[in-house]
């Protein structure tokens, strides 16, 4: 069965520093991945996805995502973070596996993002 | 303005009460999904469709029941509201499965069962 790990509830960075926000993921066969944010109160946007490819993708408000097969990861980054960036984020998981019937993604619990002015 | 909605946007209810919380989308996409937000649980997926009239069960279907007559409405209906279901609910949908996806969400509902 597929599934996502986001290893860390909340991530403290100063602004103007990179940041990551982790994820691992288990699939039986290929994935799709996928990083959405979420403002307060409001519905989940999406920021980028990994489908196949060159391994960093690159999504909205300069966020890049790095896929690594070896080690099943799925890391979000930014060279410099803004306040603005300070939100909830999920990253989810499709198995595209030939034996996997489903249609569903798997989202991860979420990571809180806190950018310290 | 095109894109996903959702209504109510905040629903109070009673323990036992039947309650249905709506979803509509104008941009004709095949799939529809149900989630509920819960601290500590991140998304989990009620309910999906991948078209009119098919629908299918998610991680946590119990106590929920799902239709589709029309591609463009998703409605979740709640038969016999409990505490348990206290939560926020959001509906999103996508393109077809050959295409990209990704999903696009609604605002959400929030749902209190007192």
């Amino acid at each position: 069965a597929q599934s996502v790990a986001q290893p860390e509830d909340q991530v403290n960075v100063a602004e103007g520093n990179p940041l990551t926000v982790k994820c691992t993921y288990s699939v039986s066969g290929n994935p799709y991945l996928f990083w959405y944010v979420q403002y307060p109160n409001r519905g989940l946007q999406f920021l980028l996805k990994y489908i196949t490819g060159d391994n960093l993708v690159k999504g909205s408000y300069g966020f890049e995502a790095e896929f690594n097969k070896s080690q099943t990861s799925f890391h979000l980054k930014k060279p410099s973070a803004l306040v603005s960036d300070s939100a909830l984020y999920f990253c989810a998981v499709r198995d595209i596996s030939p034996m996997n019937r489903d249609d569903k993604i798997i989202f991860g619990k979420g990571t809180r993002l806190h950018i310290l002015p | 303005d095109a894109g996903i909605t959702q209504s109510p946007r905040y629903k109070i209810t009673e323990t036992g009460r039947q309650v249905t919380l709506m979803c509509h989308q104008t941009w004709s996409h095949s799939y529809m999904f149900w989630y509920r937000q819960d601290l500590g649980h991140g998304l989990r997926l009620i309910y999906y469709s991948a078209a009119a009239d098919i629908t299918d069960k998610g991680e946590v279907p119990d106590g929920y029941v799902v239709s589709r007559s029309k591609t463009e409405n998703f409605p979740l209906t709640l038969e016999s509201a409990t505490r348990s279901q206290t939560s926020v609910y959001f509906c999103a949908s996508s393109p077809l499965r050959e295409v990209s996806y990704e999903q696009y969400f609604g605002p959400g509902t929030r749902l209190t069962v007192t």
